[in-house]
């Protein structure tokens, strides 16, 4: 039963252009979601994060948009820029589970920016 | 500040055998967990230690999984025996004790693991 999902394997997006990265969830116990970044031979590196009772928080070129009644959330990033190619993960947080930061994460989504 | 380190890199050993991997976390980090991710799909949790206790060991696939945190400092995941649906790549992640769940976790490079 994944709890996250990232329905969109793939995106390929244009130098200059918006990315628009989605993830869906289905465990409304969830209170904290965040999205992570990952190169080929690395670990994943934490991008933004946006707590359930926001609907919005930026960072630069990157901004999360939570919608809690459609259990979904998104990832902006504007300009896209081809070092941003990699594979982004959504991730969940429910604070009031058994493991305080435990993350549920969805199955990836492949980003690339082509020049 | 040097990073989350694992090792090895890449480890290939045939079914029935035993591998341990390691993990180093940040230096303070109280809280290390291990995630796994196999064949392109999600990554997922394995277990959580606080120092050198579990706090959560709900994602262990099964009892051929141990982990240990000696001290509460380095942690090591063995794998006895392997089988052929262990291979992935195991991510070890890290981060100060006390911090909300929107602070990002430090993972290290991971150890992909291939049983043959």
């Amino acid at each position: 039963d994944q709890q996250v999902k990232q329905n969109s394997p793939s995106l390929s997006v244009q130098e200059g252009r918006i990315s628009i990265l989605n993830c869906d969830y289905t465990n409304s116990m969830f209170d904290y979601f965040l999205w992570y970044k990952k190169y080929p031979a690395e670990g994943p590196t934490f991008l933004i994060s946006i707590s359930s009772i926001k609907d919005k928080n930026e960072d630069g070129r990157f901004t999360v948009f939570l919608n809690k009644s459609a259990k979904h959330l998104s990832l902006h990033i504007v300009p896209s820029q081809p070092g941003d190619s990699a594979v982004y993960f959504c991730a969940a947080s429910a604070t009031g589970g058994t493991s305080y930061g435990k993350l549920t994460f969805g199955q990836g989504t492949i980003l690339t920016v082509h020049p | 500040e040097a990073g989350v380190t694992q090792f090895p890199s890449h480890s290939v050993i045939e079914k029935g055998q035993t591998v341990t991997l390691r993990c180093d976390p940040i230096s303070g980090h109280d809280n290390l967990y291990w995630y796994r991710r196999v064949m392109g799909k999600e990554i997922k949790f394995l277990l959580h230690f606080v120092k050198e206790s579990k706090q959560d060991e709900s994602g262990m696939p099964n009892n051929r999984f141990l982990a240990e945190r000696t001290g509460g400092t380095y942690s090591t995941l063995k794998v006895q025996p392997a089988e052929l649906e262990d291979s992935g790549v195991y991510f070890c992640a890290s981060t100060p004790l006390g911090r909300g769940p929107d602070y990002g976790y430090t993972f290290g490079s991971g150890t992909r693991l291939t049983v043959v």
